[in-house]
């Protein structure tokens, strides 16, 4: 299975600021996507992270809240803008390695707004 | 309609015994249900999967029972151990669009030694 790394594990942020977290795989996967687990909740698809075209959002989700780069078949970021203190969550990377179905997931980037 | 429904949301039970976690769903064009297991601090992982095309599927101790006309889905593991605890998501997803998944709303499992 691939060996997904996220980068912060964790961090404190101010209101009103953005962050920009990283995603890379160990292996070249053509689906990437980002979910968010809030506190003690259940997992939500945030986006689908397109090599070389713009990301697909899901209902709910924006672009200009949740920009996304993939610029290649290793490597993805998700910034989460302007934040606010709903915004404290667990944000996973996940990778779909041999289009089956089965996602693999990062260990997550727990961000918590103050 | 897209909605995946789990229950328990919390269970405790003894080392040796069966665990059983529940989930319903509505929409019939979901095709693909697997369970992911996810331990504190870690991202979630995949256990165990099933297509509506059997009943049942077996791996080691863990078990789903899923049943199409009821449009529900278990997991059974058996002879549970202190080792098993985490929570537990089930999750649905379709056709071509396969890695969408629709996650339950997790289980967190005690099994007390």
């Amino acid at each position: 299975s691939a060996v997904i790394s996220q980068k912060p594990s964790r961090d404190i942020c101010q209101r009103g600021t953005s962050l920009t977290i990283q995603c890379q795989v160990d292996s070249q996967v053509t689906m990437m996507f980002w979910y968010r687990q809030q506190p003690g909740q259940s997992l939500t698809l945030i986006a689908t992270a397109n090599q070389g075209s713009e990301a697909t959002y899901e209902s709910g989700f924006v672009i200009d809240k949740f920009p996304i780069s993939r610029p290649n078949l290793t490597f993805s970021t998700l910034t989460v803008s302007n934040m606010s203190p709903e915004d404290s969550s667990i944000y996973l990377c996940s990778v779909d390695q041999g289009n089956t179905g089965e996602l693999f997931f990062g260990e997550g980037s727990r961000l918590t707004v103050l | 309609q897209q909605q995946v429904k789990q229950s328990p949301q919390s269970l405790i039970v003894q080392k040796g015994g069966i665990s059983i976690i529940n989930c319903a769903y509505e929409n019939t064009a979901f095709d693909y249900f697997p369970w992911y297991q996810q331990f504190p601090g870690k991202g979630p992982a995949l256990l165990i999967a099933i297509r509506p095309d059997v009943s049942e599927k077996k791996e080691g101790r863990f078990t789903i029972s899923f049943n199409k006309s009821a449009k529900q889905f278990s997991l059974h593991i058996m002879d549970s151990q202190p080792g098993d605890s985490a929570t537990y998501f089930c999750a649905a997803s379709m056709g071509d669009s396969s890695y969408k998944l629709i996650f339950g709303s997790g289980t967190r499992l005690l099994v007390r030694p």
